[in-house]
Order: structure tokens, then sequence, then C-alpha cells
């Protein structure tokens, strides 16, 4: 059981907009440590998506964007494409386990 | 451009020991970041074990404290991970990475290309 729950699954049609949520507790998200997104392709190794919240690192596409709010956060992924099909974790602190934690992962179909 | 490359056996006894290195080409590891290792067993998520920053201090997840160790090996811009006593539960594609650490948050921007170990006898 992950300490960040993300839906198993999210699917959305070209060029619909989807979001993927991760909600967290008082011991993360709620204790102020940013939250990160990866997106992992099949058989590849994950690769960072948003930073800090809401950063995306250079070369990442203005169609992915991060929020966050209170315990919880989500990525907005807009104008949806064939290529984004991939699993997606979130990524925060915990300060009861003291460690680095993720969600379950959400995989995206695209239609 | 900063590249790292996991290497090791592929597969390990039940009750031994996992070793595996990390080689980092592009940047210094003794220079700045944090240097860390995460796994992701067969079809599942992924779980952090454990990180060694650029000074030398170790950080574990408490579960695999215990049984784990992460050190560098600065005159060939490596680090390596130990894990004793592996069950069938440590199989796993283990990934090397790098992290940017501040304050309050702890993110990986480069990682490695991952390597699966299976534990079997």
């Amino acid at each position: 059981q992950a300490v960040l729950t993300q839906p198993p699954s999210v699917s959305g049609a070209p060029g619909q907009r989807v979001t993927i949520s991760c909600a967290g507790s008082s011991s993360n998200i709620g204790a102020g440590y940013d939250i990160h997104w990866y997106l992992q392709l099949p058989g590849t190794a994950p690769k960072l998506l948003i930073y800090g919240n809401t950063n995306r690192p250079s070369g990442v596409p203005d169609r992915f964007s991060g929020s966050k709010s209170g315990t919880s956060a989500s990525l907005a992924i807009t104008g949806l494409q064939a290529e984004d099909e991939a699993d997606y974790y979130c990524q925060s602190y915990d300060n009861s386990l003291s460690a680095w934690v993720f969600g379950g992962g959400t995989k995206l179909t695209v239609l | 451009q900063v590249q790292l490359q996991e290497s090791g056996p592929g597969l390990v006894k039940p009750s031994e020991t996992l070793s595996l290195t990390c080689t980092v080409s592009g940047y210094s590891i003794t220079s700045g970041y944090y240097w860390g290792w995460i796994r992701q067993p067969p079809g599942k998520g992924l779980e952090w074990i454990g990180s060694l920053s650029h000074s030398g201090t170790t950080y574990y997840i408490p579960s695999l404290k215990s049984r784990v160790t992460i050190s560098g090996v600065t005159s060939k811009n490596q680090f390596s991970l130990k894990l004793s006593s592996v069950t069938a539960a440590d199989t796993a594609v283990y990934y090397c990475a790098r992290a940017d650490c501040s304050t309050t948050t702890c993110y990986n921007d480069y990682w490695g290309q991952g390597t699966l170990v299976t534990v079997s006898s």
C-alpha cells in the first residue's frame, strides 16, 4: 500500500485533457514537502516530468502541468497525444517514515 | 551530459548479498547532489532505497536500513549498493539516480537505465 495514493488508471481521447491525482496526508504533502512527477514508458527508466510541484524541466512540453493543494496534488495533461501513454508516478517525502516515497503509479491510456 | 550506468550480477541466491555499482559520467559525485538507488519489482511501483550525499552522508529507507549499505568510490566516480540477506521479495529492477535536494525537496533528475536482479536458487 503506497503512502501516496494514485488512481490505478486513467484514459482519454487524443486532444483531450486528463488529470492524475496524488493523495497524501499531513506527514507528507500536507507537511509542506514538494511533489514531483515522473513518466515511465514501458521497459524504460522513469523520466522527471514536474519538480517542485509546478516546475517543468527543460524539454518537457507545457501540455504538462502540476498543482498542489492541502494534502493532495495533481498532474494535468492537455492536448493528449498517443505518445503520452505511459505510467505516471508522484513522489514526495514522508516525515513519519523518514523516507522519500512514491505513489503507486497511474497507467494512462490514450484511446 | 550526466549519465549513470548500473552494473552487477543479474542473479543472486537467497540469503546472499546483492551488490551493484553505478558509474557516473559527466559530473563528479563529490561536487554536489545526492546519489541514490531506487527499485521496482516486476509489474509494481517504485521504492526509494537510499541515497549518498556528495559529502558522504548516507540516508536509508528505515524498512531496509539493517540490510543496506550505499558507499562511494570517488576515484572511479562510482557509488555502490549492497543489500544483504536477500529473498525473492528483493527481485526488482534496480535504478541508480542523481537527486537534486534542498530543505524540503529531493527529486531525481538523471537516471540509469536500470538492471534486473533476480533472487533465486
